[in-house]
């Protein structure tokens, strides 16, 4: 199985500061790595397909990079409404799987 | 507009089974591939089965394979997973998703199963 893991666990940051989360693939994914946000108690949203394309309504503010085995998620200009935990997740064989989550909260 | 409603979720005891269900709208569902996801109180997420759309792949995380079975009528565009011999780490939220371009699109709001005596 491809292992994911997502740095930091956790991450507390200003309004208008840079953030950066990394995931990394413990086997080469291609570019087969999604990045979803989820806010306590409701389901999961999804963010950027395809390591770098963003999802249909999600602000420009969030991107993706990478491809292989290391991934980045970014956002520009945090906002107070991105306090969320964010997956990482790869879809290049199966079992699909996430990473641990890393938790941003917003000062 | 796409939407997802999950059901049949509820406390059971260890060994029994449940049949989730997933109602689908607005998109057609018989053309795209669909999952379900759970989520562990307090825990990450974790995929638990994948379906094609015409229903003829299956495939299933090993924690479940044997026991669990999703399955689609996309006649009534539903999709289903039945859940078997349930043990207490079994006890999640359960969510399902479409599938497009590999990615988990659209989430319904999940559905709370509880395995315990």
């Amino acid at each position: 199985d491809i292992q994911m893991t997502q740095s930091p666990s956790s991450l507390s940051a200003s309004v208008g500061d840079r953030v950066t989360i990394t995931c990394r693939a413990s086997q080469s994914i291609d570019t087969y790595l999604n990045w979803y946000q989820q806010k306590p108690g409701k389901a999961p949203n999804l963010v950027i397909y395809a390591a770098s394309t963003l999802q249909s309504g999600v602000p420009s503010r969030f991107s993706g990079g990478g491809s292989g085995t290391d991934f980045t998620l970014t956002i520009s200009s945090l906002q107070p409404e991105d306090s969320s935990t964010y997956y990482c997740q790869q879809s290049y064989s199966s079992p699909w799987t996430f990473g641990q989550g890393t938790k941003v909260e917003v000062k | 507009e796409v939407d997802l409603v999950e059901s049949g979720g509820g406390l059971v005891q260890p060994g029994g089974s449940l049949r989730l269900s997933c109602a689908a709208s607005g998109f057609t569902f018989g053309s795209y591939w669909m999952t379900w996801v759970r989520q562990a109180p307090g825990r990450g997420l974790e995929w638990v089965a994948n379906i094609k759309a015409d229903g003829s792949e299956k495939y299933y995380v090993d924690s479940v394979k044997g026991r669990f079975t999703i399955s689609r009528d996309n006649a009534k565009n539903s999709l289903y997973l039945q859940m078997n011999s349930l043990r207490v780490e079994d006890t999640a939220v359960y969510y399902c998703a479409l599938i497009t371009s590999y990615s988990f699109k659209k989430w319904g709001q999940g559905t709370l199963v509880s395995v315990s005596s």
